[in-house]
Protein backbone atom coordinates (compact mmCIF):
# COMPACT_ATOMS: atom_id res chain seq x y z
CA UNK A 1 0.00 0.00 0.00
CA UNK A 2 1.51 3.37 -0.90
CA UNK A 3 1.55 6.02 2.32
CA UNK A 4 3.63 8.72 3.64
CA UNK A 5 4.11 9.10 7.20
CA UNK A 6 5.16 12.58 8.85
CA UNK A 7 6.43 11.39 12.42
CA UNK A 8 5.97 14.69 14.23
CA UNK A 9 3.01 16.51 14.65
CA UNK A 10 4.97 19.65 15.70
CA UNK A 11 8.37 20.95 15.25
CA UNK A 12 9.46 24.03 17.08
CA UNK A 13 12.48 26.17 16.09
CA UNK A 14 14.03 29.78 16.71
CA UNK A 15 14.05 32.34 14.19
CA UNK A 16 17.55 31.98 12.25
CA UNK A 17 17.99 28.10 13.00
CA UNK A 18 17.85 25.49 10.94
CA UNK A 19 14.88 23.45 10.55
CA UNK A 20 14.16 19.98 9.22
CA UNK A 21 10.67 18.49 8.84
CA UNK A 22 10.78 14.76 8.73
CA UNK A 23 8.82 12.43 5.91
CA UNK A 24 9.10 8.75 5.12
CA UNK A 25 6.98 6.60 2.31
CA UNK A 26 5.93 3.61 1.26
CA UNK A 27 5.35 3.45 -2.33
CA UNK A 28 5.90 0.84 -5.43
CA UNK A 29 7.57 1.97 -8.29
CA UNK A 30 9.16 5.05 -8.72
CA UNK A 31 8.34 7.46 -6.14
CA UNK A 32 6.89 11.37 -6.85
CA UNK A 33 7.54 13.15 -4.03
CA UNK A 34 6.17 16.25 -2.96
CA UNK A 35 6.14 18.78 -0.57
CA UNK A 36 3.07 21.52 0.09
CA UNK A 37 2.74 24.53 2.42
CA UNK A 38 -0.62 25.47 3.92
CA UNK A 39 -1.19 28.77 5.99
CA UNK A 40 -4.17 29.33 8.51
CA UNK A 41 -7.36 28.98 6.56
CA UNK A 42 -6.17 28.84 2.69
CA UNK A 43 -5.34 26.15 1.02
CA UNK A 44 -2.35 24.05 0.14
CA UNK A 45 0.67 25.84 -1.80
CA UNK A 46 3.42 23.99 -3.80
CA UNK A 47 6.99 24.21 -2.22
CA UNK A 48 8.68 21.43 -4.39
CA UNK A 49 8.62 18.34 -5.58
CA UNK A 50 11.32 15.06 -6.39
CA UNK A 51 10.60 13.52 -9.88
CA UNK A 52 13.79 11.71 -11.04
CA UNK A 53 17.53 13.51 -10.64
CA UNK A 54 19.70 14.99 -7.94
CA UNK A 55 18.52 14.06 -4.60
CA UNK A 56 18.46 17.54 -3.37
CA UNK A 57 15.95 19.65 -4.49
CA UNK A 58 14.95 23.27 -4.06
CA UNK A 59 11.83 25.32 -4.11
CA UNK A 60 10.37 27.94 -3.14
CA UNK A 61 10.94 30.28 -0.36
CA UNK A 62 14.60 29.17 0.10
CA UNK A 63 13.37 25.45 1.04
CA UNK A 64 14.91 22.37 -0.31
CA UNK A 65 14.39 18.66 0.60
CA UNK A 66 16.56 15.66 0.32
CA UNK A 67 15.48 12.40 -0.99
CA UNK A 68 16.97 9.30 0.41
CA UNK A 69 15.87 5.92 -1.26
CA UNK A 70 17.73 3.70 1.04
CA UNK A 71 16.02 5.11 4.03
CA UNK A 72 12.79 5.90 1.96
CA UNK A 73 12.97 9.61 3.25
CA UNK A 74 12.27 13.05 1.64
CA UNK A 75 12.78 15.62 4.98
CA UNK A 76 12.31 19.59 4.02
CA UNK A 77 15.19 21.70 5.38
CA UNK A 78 15.73 25.46 5.29
CA UNK A 79 18.85 26.33 6.27
CA UNK A 80 17.61 29.76 8.46
CA UNK A 81 14.28 29.59 9.51
CA UNK A 82 11.87 32.72 9.57
CA UNK A 83 9.07 33.39 11.87
CA UNK A 84 6.71 33.71 8.51
CA UNK A 85 7.48 29.50 8.05
CA UNK A 86 5.38 29.20 10.33
CA UNK A 87 2.55 27.14 8.74
CA UNK A 88 1.65 23.54 8.51
CA UNK A 89 3.55 21.20 6.10
CA UNK A 90 2.35 18.55 4.38
CA UNK A 91 4.63 15.72 2.69
CA UNK A 92 2.85 13.72 -0.33
CA UNK A 93 3.60 10.53 -2.96
CA UNK A 94 1.90 9.40 -6.03
CA UNK A 95 0.59 6.22 -6.31
CA UNK A 96 2.82 3.84 -8.23
CA UNK A 97 0.26 2.14 -9.89
CA UNK A 98 -2.49 5.14 -10.60
CA UNK A 99 -0.74 8.02 -11.38
CA UNK A 100 -3.97 10.02 -10.70
CA UNK A 101 -4.10 9.08 -7.07
CA UNK A 102 -1.92 11.02 -4.48
CA UNK A 103 -1.60 10.58 -0.53
CA UNK A 104 -0.85 13.23 2.07
CA UNK A 105 0.54 12.60 4.95
CA UNK A 106 -0.93 14.11 8.13
CA UNK A 107 1.11 17.30 8.41
CA UNK A 108 3.46 18.67 10.48
CA UNK A 109 2.89 22.44 12.47
CA UNK A 110 6.18 24.65 12.17
CA UNK A 111 6.37 27.24 14.97
CA UNK A 112 9.34 29.41 14.20
CA UNK A 113 9.78 31.49 17.24
CA UNK A 114 11.02 35.06 17.26
CA UNK B 1 -5.85 34.05 -14.03
CA UNK B 2 -8.45 33.30 -10.89
CA UNK B 3 -6.73 30.06 -10.87
CA UNK B 4 -9.03 27.23 -8.25
CA UNK B 5 -11.96 28.92 -7.30
CA UNK B 6 -14.19 27.26 -4.52
CA UNK B 7 -18.08 28.10 -3.51
CA UNK B 8 -19.34 28.51 -0.54
CA UNK B 9 -16.30 29.41 1.71
CA UNK B 10 -18.78 27.57 4.63
CA UNK B 11 -21.65 25.98 4.81
CA UNK B 12 -24.16 24.26 7.95
CA UNK B 13 -26.09 21.43 6.96
CA UNK B 14 -28.81 19.65 8.56
CA UNK B 15 -28.29 15.70 9.01
CA UNK B 16 -30.07 14.00 5.39
CA UNK B 17 -29.85 17.61 3.78
CA UNK B 18 -28.48 17.66 0.18
CA UNK B 19 -25.59 19.64 -1.33
CA UNK B 20 -23.12 21.06 -3.92
CA UNK B 21 -19.68 22.12 -3.74
CA UNK B 22 -18.81 24.30 -6.85
CA UNK B 23 -15.28 24.50 -7.80
CA UNK B 24 -14.10 25.82 -11.21
CA UNK B 25 -10.64 26.39 -12.76
CA UNK B 26 -9.50 28.75 -15.37
CA UNK B 27 -6.23 27.42 -16.33
CA UNK B 28 -7.28 24.77 -18.61
CA UNK B 29 -6.45 21.97 -16.73
CA UNK B 30 -7.14 18.50 -17.80
CA UNK B 31 -6.87 16.69 -14.03
CA UNK B 32 -8.78 18.10 -10.92
CA UNK B 33 -9.21 16.74 -7.88
CA UNK B 34 -11.41 16.86 -5.06
CA UNK B 35 -10.17 15.96 -1.12
CA UNK B 36 -11.31 16.26 2.44
CA UNK B 37 -9.11 17.50 5.05
CA UNK B 38 -9.93 16.30 8.50
CA UNK B 39 -8.72 17.79 12.35
CA UNK B 40 -5.09 16.52 12.46
CA UNK B 41 -5.68 14.35 9.63
CA UNK B 42 -3.82 14.99 6.18
CA UNK B 43 -5.69 15.22 2.85
CA UNK B 44 -7.92 12.42 1.75
CA UNK B 45 -8.45 12.17 -2.12
CA UNK B 46 -12.19 11.22 -3.15
CA UNK B 47 -12.88 11.62 -6.50
CA UNK B 48 -10.78 12.46 -9.16
CA UNK B 49 -11.52 13.47 -13.48
CA UNK B 50 -8.86 13.13 -15.67
CA UNK B 51 -10.88 15.01 -18.52
CA UNK B 52 -14.32 16.18 -19.08
CA UNK B 53 -16.60 13.68 -18.74
CA UNK B 54 -14.17 11.42 -17.44
CA UNK B 55 -14.09 10.81 -13.48
CA UNK B 56 -13.39 7.81 -10.76
CA UNK B 57 -13.20 7.01 -7.30
CA UNK B 58 -10.80 7.90 -5.02
CA UNK B 59 -9.67 6.63 -1.08
CA UNK B 60 -12.78 7.97 0.33
CA UNK B 61 -15.59 8.37 -2.64
CA UNK B 62 -18.69 6.92 -0.28
CA UNK B 63 -21.50 9.38 0.51
CA UNK B 64 -20.46 11.64 -2.56
CA UNK B 65 -20.80 12.49 -6.07
CA UNK B 66 -19.02 14.16 -8.86
CA UNK B 67 -19.26 15.04 -12.42
CA UNK B 68 -17.30 16.65 -15.15
CA UNK B 69 -19.24 17.99 -18.20
CA UNK B 70 -16.57 20.75 -18.66
CA UNK B 71 -13.00 21.46 -18.64
CA UNK B 72 -13.28 24.14 -15.86
CA UNK B 73 -16.13 22.58 -13.52
CA UNK B 74 -15.66 19.83 -11.06
CA UNK B 75 -18.72 20.00 -8.49
CA UNK B 76 -19.15 17.73 -5.59
CA UNK B 77 -22.19 16.16 -4.69
CA UNK B 78 -23.38 15.26 -1.47
CA UNK B 79 -26.91 13.56 -1.50
CA UNK B 80 -27.55 12.79 2.46
CA UNK B 81 -25.49 14.35 4.22
CA UNK B 82 -24.26 12.90 7.76
CA UNK B 83 -21.62 13.90 10.33
CA UNK B 84 -19.45 12.42 9.25
CA UNK B 85 -19.04 14.55 6.57
CA UNK B 86 -18.20 17.12 8.69
CA UNK B 87 -14.93 18.84 6.81
CA UNK B 88 -13.30 20.86 5.02
CA UNK B 89 -13.37 20.28 1.11
CA UNK B 90 -10.60 21.32 -1.10
CA UNK B 91 -10.43 21.26 -4.64
CA UNK B 92 -7.49 20.95 -7.32
CA UNK B 93 -6.08 21.08 -10.76
CA UNK B 94 -2.83 19.65 -12.45
CA UNK B 95 -2.14 19.94 -16.27
CA UNK B 96 -0.31 16.74 -15.74
CA UNK B 97 -0.26 14.08 -13.43
CA UNK B 98 3.15 14.49 -12.10
CA UNK B 99 2.74 18.33 -11.98
CA UNK B 100 1.95 19.84 -9.25
CA UNK B 101 -1.42 20.35 -7.99
CA UNK B 102 -3.56 23.86 -7.78
CA UNK B 103 -5.61 24.24 -4.69
CA UNK B 104 -8.69 26.32 -4.29
CA UNK B 105 -9.27 28.32 -0.93
CA UNK B 106 -11.18 25.54 0.45
CA UNK B 107 -14.84 24.85 1.86
CA UNK B 108 -15.64 24.27 5.50
CA UNK B 109 -18.46 21.78 5.91
CA UNK B 110 -20.34 21.35 8.88
CA UNK B 111 -23.18 18.49 9.32
CA UNK B 112 -25.65 18.78 12.55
Amino acid sequence: AQSVAQPEDQVNVAEGNPLTVKCTYSVSGNPYLFWYVQYPNRGLQFLLKYITGDNLVKGSYGFEAEFNKSQTSFHLKKPSALVSDSALYFCAVRDGYNFNKFYFGSGTKLNVKP
Amino acid sequence: NAGVTQTPKFRILKIGQSMTLQCTQDMNHNYMYWYRQDPGMGLKLIYYSVGAGITDKGEVPNGYNVSRSTTEDFPLRLELAAPSQTSVYFCASTPLQTDTQYFGPGTRLTVL
